[in-house]
């Protein structure tokens, strides 16, 4: 399994775009870069997947090199309710076949 | 619809006596997730089901720790003989090939 380096935490505003990029050096051929989102009291939930170059949904962008031993996940425009642990994980696509290891993330608050 | 679902909600138990969490995933997930979070920490894995196969068992940090999966269904996580330091949250997770994991919201353990 690919392991994942990321900030421990983050600070910044209401309104503004917040990246928050994941190194994953040893990345394998076949391994997909996902994201989950953690509230408070709450499981983490998942947010965006991607294998290369850009994906976008409503809730977040993210880019990945061409060389894909790092990706940003960008939040636009975000707001207090933002505030969460991010975590970054590499491994085959929503793979159910193996184990899915979660790093410590990214603590990410966001000010008024 | 109903997602996964773990009880209690929290326990507080006395150090020695044994515990049993409970999890019932989204019907229809094969793959079955324990982690357990600790305070302002990461989620740790400890162990992994996939329809029949034997457990993934790795993460378990020790042998007082043990899970079942009655069914291919609902799943008990066991602690016997509890200690202080198993203090923590404990969060199950489910999913289905293809598909990303869902959480429920967890068990937070107070070993008193």
């Amino acid at each position: 399994l690919a392991k994942t380096t990321q900030p421990i935490s983050m600070d910044s505003y209401e309104g503004q775009e917040v990246n928050i990029t994941c190194s994953h050096n040893n990345i394998a051929t076949n391994d997909y870069i996902t994201w989950y989102q953690q509230f408070p009291s709450q499981g983490p939930r998942f947010i965006i997947q991607g294998y290369k170059t850009k994906v976008t949904n409503e809730v977040a962008s993210l880019f990945i090199p061409a060389d894909r031993k790092s990706s940003t996940l960008s939040l636009p425009r975000v707001s207090l309710s933002d505030t969460a642990v991010y975590y970054c994980l590499v491994g085959e696509a929503h793979s159910s076949a193996s184990k899915i290891i979660f790093g410590s993330g990214t603590r990410l608050s966001i000010r008024p | 619809g109903a997602g996964v679902s773990q009880s209690p909600s929290n326990k507080v138990t006395e150090k020695g006596k044994d515990v049993e969490l409970r999890c019932d995933p989204i019907s229809g997930h094969t793959a079955l997730y324990w982690y357990r979070q600790s305070l302002g920490q990461g989620l740790e894995f400890l162990i992994y089901f996939q329809g029949n196969s034997a457990p993934d068992k790795s993460g378990l940090p020790s042998d007082r720790f043990s899970a079942e999966r009655t069914g291919g269904s609902v799943s008990t996580l066991t602690i016997q003989r509890t200690q202080q330091e198993d203090s923590a949250v404990y969060l199950c997770a489910s999913s289905q090939p293809g598909s990303p994991l869902h959480f429920g919201n967890g068990t937070r353990l107070t070993v008193t």
